[in-house]
């Protein structure tokens, strides 16, 4: 069956400017993650989405980063005022329910100019 | 310190040759530990879990030692599709993972 999907698979964008990159889970999901992942490093932690609230929020850098899941399916991760420092791979995962494996998404690469 | 430390390598392995590295890990209350594979530009796959008891999966072997607060995975008889980053992972309460930095083996002809 489909994977995880995430679109842009890339992502250009200037300093300062706003972007949104969106997650596609699994279907029948109800766990939903983001991870930031920068060159050498392995993936950080952002938050952790249950249905469509956020139950864990606590790896989001600062409030510049937002995420939604308003219908408890597709995530959108929001970045105001970027940074170059923002620039990394933005990973998605799924799970059935929160005890489950975690399944990645491929991945958006934002490069911030 | 990170909460996840692993040696970065490379690891240059000899084809049937074995490997093994280990992590370390700082959080005593991490309950649940993972060796996930990575290969370059692409999204993590998870290899095995790891139980305290130890635990195999073919050519590859997982080992929690709990008072140390290290994990380890031995590949045996490697093959060249053996190359890849390893992400070693904690879970503490609820579903948060916490990868260390990753181990990166090469496995050469």
């Amino acid at each position: 069956g489909a994977g995880v999907s995430q679109t842009p698979s890339n992502k250009v964008t200037e300093k300062g400017k706003y972007v949104e990159l969106r997650c596609d889970p699994i279907s029948g999901h109800t766990a939903l993650y983001w991870y930031r992942q920068s060159l050498g490093q392995g993936p950080e932690f952002l938050i952790y989405f249950q249905g469509t609230g956020a139950a864990d929020d606590s790896g989001l850098p600062n409030d510049r980063f937002f995420a939604v899941r308003p219908e408890g399916s597709v995530s959108t991760l929001k970045i105001q005022r970027t940074e170059r420092g923002d620039s990394a791979v933005y990973l998605c995962a799924s799970s059935l329910t929160w005890e489950n494996e975690q399944f990645f998404g491929p991945g958006t690469r934002l490069t911030v100019l | 310190r990170k909460e996840v430390e692993q040696d970065p390598g490379p690891f240059n392995v000899p084809e049937g040759a074995t490997v093994a590295f280990n992590c370390t890990y700082s959080n005593s209350a991490s309950q649940s530990f993972f060796w996930y594979r990575q290969d370059c530009r692409k999204e993590p796959k998870l290899l095995m879990s790891v139980y305290s008891s130890g635990n195999e999966d073919g050519r590859f072997t997982a080992q929690l030692n709990r008072a140390s607060q290290y994990i380890s995975l031995l590949i045996r008889d490697s093959k060249l599709s053996d190359s890849a980053t390893y992400l070693c992972v904690a879970r503490a309460a609820g579903n948060k993972l916490t990868f260390g930095g990753g181990t990166r083996v090469l496995v050469k002809p």
